[in-house]
């Protein structure tokens, strides 16, 4: 079954120092992935796709993410956090056959320390 | 470009009413999915339209419904709420490339 696992529910970290958000899909294809970002009340900002080619893709705010095929992982990247980084975090598989879906991660809040 | 609108921000109903949410999507595109945001939950999607007709449908119950317009307005409408309703309600539309959506700011639902 199609599915995506973030196994850290709640993420601290201060001010400056980096951040790595991991996230695990089970896919029988290659599939596309997504990492969003939602404040408090908002709806999904998209931070950076993958799709194909290079493995370390780039986004807005800072923020990149690599794809490992052979660990089934996309895991979030930033060197420096800042306090406006504070947020929940969602990583998303998007089909590749048939009907275009999405699956969604249960998200990673991120909590930032001045 | 106006990002994905979606009215009201806000809604407090009782059970047993029903609620009608609206998503305008971003000029041009055509799919309009809506998703159901609880702590408990996740993300979850309800379903999809593409160029007024339904193109994917999650497991939701027959109480959720939706509809576009010939303009890619969508409308979902929930009959019969429950406590369980509660939830923030999220938009997205998407164009040209499927696996690009742009998501609204969400309907918070507030059932008591």
């Amino acid at each position: 079954a199609q599915s995506v696992t973030q196994p850290d529910i709640h993420i601290t970290v201060s001010e400056g120092a980096s951040l790595e958000l991991r996230c695990n899909y089970s896919y029988g294809a290659t599939p596309y992935l997504f990492w969003y970002v939602q404040s408090p009340g908002q709806g999904l900002q998209l931070l950076l796709k993958y799709f194909s080619g290079d493995t370390l893709v780039q986004g807005i705010k800072g923020f990149e993410a690599e794809f490992k095929r052979s660990q089934s992982s996309f895991n979030l990247r930033k060197p420096s956090v800042h306090w406006s980084d504070a947020a929940e975090y969602f990583c998303a598989v998007g089909t590749t056959s048939g009907t275009y879906k999405y699956i969604f991660g249960t998200g990673t809040r991120l909590k930032v320390l001045a | 470009k106006a990002g994905v609108t979606q009215t009201p921000r806000y809604l407090i109903k009782t059970r047993g009413q029903q609620v009608t949410l609206s998503c305008s999507p971003i000029s041009g595109h055509r799919s309009v999915s809506w998703y159901q945001q609880t702590p408990g939950q996740g993300l979850q999607f309800l379903f999809e339209y593409f160029s007024e007709t339904q193109r994917n449908k999650g497991n939701f119950p027959g109480r959720f419904s939706g509809r576009q317009f010939s303009n890619s307005r969508s409308e979902m409408n929930v009959s019969t709420l429950e406590l369980g309703d509660s939830a923030l309600y999220l938009c997205a539309s998407r164009g040209q490339n499927p696996y690009e959506q742009y998501f609204g700011p969400g309907t918070r639902l507030t059932v008591t």
